[in-house]
């Protein structure tokens, strides 16, 4: 267990649809991190948060947004939703935000969009 | 384009065996590199690092070996028991999204399958 917590498990929703998920970093970790891994394209980053600010972005796309609240978990946001957004949405936490980290992995969202 | 390359989608070792797992990479920025595995319905588990400072980082059966100017890291494991058998990624990082963030760049995977 890496003590990341993600929820739900498994969503199923429709195209046009907006979802959320929810990831709660491991005790005393500030940052968190956002990756989308689909059948094609491996592990992407997406985005990275620390401490409650924005740090750096990646392959995001502006139909996502994120945010990480004064108690330290973060929310992904995904809207109008598109089949090409199936995949399996993995957070990670580290303890700080530099370079130099070992992120660890919570167990993943997998996203169904019908 | 791939910055970070693992060109054999599989690998089959016997047990007791070595394994050895390779990853290429492109962008000079990159000066960490991680290695994690992942076992299917899981998140990918830390396994092993190294800095672009050293060449060589060892723990336990688990051994990386960094070349920088061949832009080359391996991951031995010695000797290969049936539960290594897993999904392997090599990942880096170096600030290249800017901000003194690491966001981990990673290459799609080796299939590692431990042959009783």
């Amino acid at each position: 267990d890496s003590g990341v917590t993600q929820t739900p498990k498994h969503l199923i929703t429709a195209t046009g649809q907006r979802v959320t998920l929810r990831c709660s970093p491991r005790s005393g970790d500030l940052s968190v991190y956002w990756y989308q891994q689909s059948l094609d394209q491996g592990l992407q980053f997406l985005i990275q948060y620390y401490n409650g600010e924005e740090r750096a972005k990646g392959n995001i796309l502006e139909r996502f947004s994120a945010q990480q609240f004064p108690d330290l978990h973060s929310e992904l946001n995904l809207s109008s939703l598109e089949l090409g957004d199936s995949a399996l949405y993995f957070c990670a936490s580290s303890e700080t935000g530099g370079t130099k980290n070992i992120q660890y992995f919570g167990a993943g969202t997998r996203l169904s969009v019908l | 384009d791939q910055q970070v390359k693992q060109n054999s989608p599989s690998l089959s070792v016997q047990e007791g065996r070595i394994s050895i797992l390779n990853c290429d990479y492109t962008n000079s920025m990159f000066d960490y590199f991680l290695w994690y595995k992942k076992y299917p319905a899981e998140g990918p588990t830390f396994l092993i690092s190294i800095s672009s400072i050293k060449d060589k980082n060892e723990d336990g059966r688990f051994t990386v070996f960094l070349n920088k100017s061949a832009k080359h890291l391996s991951l031995h494991i010695v000797p290969s028991q049936p539960g290594d058998s897993a999904v392997y990624f090599c990942a880096a990082s170096g600030g290249q999204w800017g901000g003194g963030a690491d966001g981990l760049t990673f290459g799609k995977g080796t299939h590692l399958i431990i042959q009783p």
